[in-house]
């Protein structure tokens, strides 16, 4: 089975634009989580999405949104972009959409540099 | 909110060494799992722990809930043990908002 992947995975926009990130799960993985990797913040859980809808949403500004579709791939956007938002976005896919009570899959990552 | 620290933040060890990683958490937990990031920074599921022990190949862990921690146990390190090790906790009785919290993660260099 091929794993996760996620598209592009270098990026260079400059602040006030927006960027959307893809990401594809494995095949027949109905869930998908986002997550944002700072050296300053760490690792914090953006949202997950099961079935087309969103199910869990963490801490961030409605500047970041995603949406998931019925083969499962998911997008992420970030609107009006600032120099924060630089950083590395995972994705990970389960089976069930049941996040932590479940092996996750991550792919490579989409390194998103904001200047 | 729930705090969850990692210790120790860096560990630096020859090949061959056993080591433990400690992850406490300030409240409880519905889920636990660790993950390990290598130098490329792709992420890797390892356990999932909300409670008890298991164990795959040279790594085991340990959470014990009702205490607040989990261990991650690696014995025999490798090189390719290398990287940061993250737990992660889904706290209950909270909003769906911020569920999943990580660690700051413990970085792992195993000298050859």
């Amino acid at each position: 089975k091929a794993g996760v992947t996620q598209t592009p995975r270098y990026l260079i926009k400059t602040r006030g634009q927006q960027v959307t990130l893809s990401c594809s799960p494995i095949s027949g993985h109905r869930s998908v989580s986002w997550y944002q990797q700072t050296p300053g913040q760490g690792l914090q859980f953006l949202f997950e999405y099961f079935s087309e809808t969103q199910r869990n949403k963490g801490n961030f500004p409605g500047r970041f949104s995603g949406r998931q579709f019925s083969n499962s791939r998911s997008e992420m956007n970030v609107s009006t972009l600032e120099l924060g938002d630089s950083a590395l976005y995972l994705c990970a896919s389960s089976p069930g959409g049941r996040t932590l009570r479940e092996t996750q899959y991550f792919g490579p990552g989409t390194r998103l540099l904001v200047l | 909110g729930i705090q969850v620290e990692q210790s120790p933040p860096d560990l630096i060890l020859q090949e061959g060494a056993n080591s433990t990683l400690r992850c406490n958490f300030s409240d409880s937990v519905n889920n636990l799992q660790w993950f390990h990031q290598n130098p490329w920074g792709q992420l890797i599921n390892l356990f999932y722990i909300p409670s008890g022990t298991k164990q795959n190949g040279r790594l085991s862990a340990t959470t014990v809930a009702t205490e607040r921690y989990s261990l991650l146990y690696i014995s025999s390190s490798q090189t390719t043990d290398s990287g940061v090790y993250f737990c992660a906790v889904d706290p209950t009785g909270y909003s769906s908002a911020s569920k999943i919290i990580f660690g700051s993660g413990t970085r792992l260099s195993i000298r050859p």
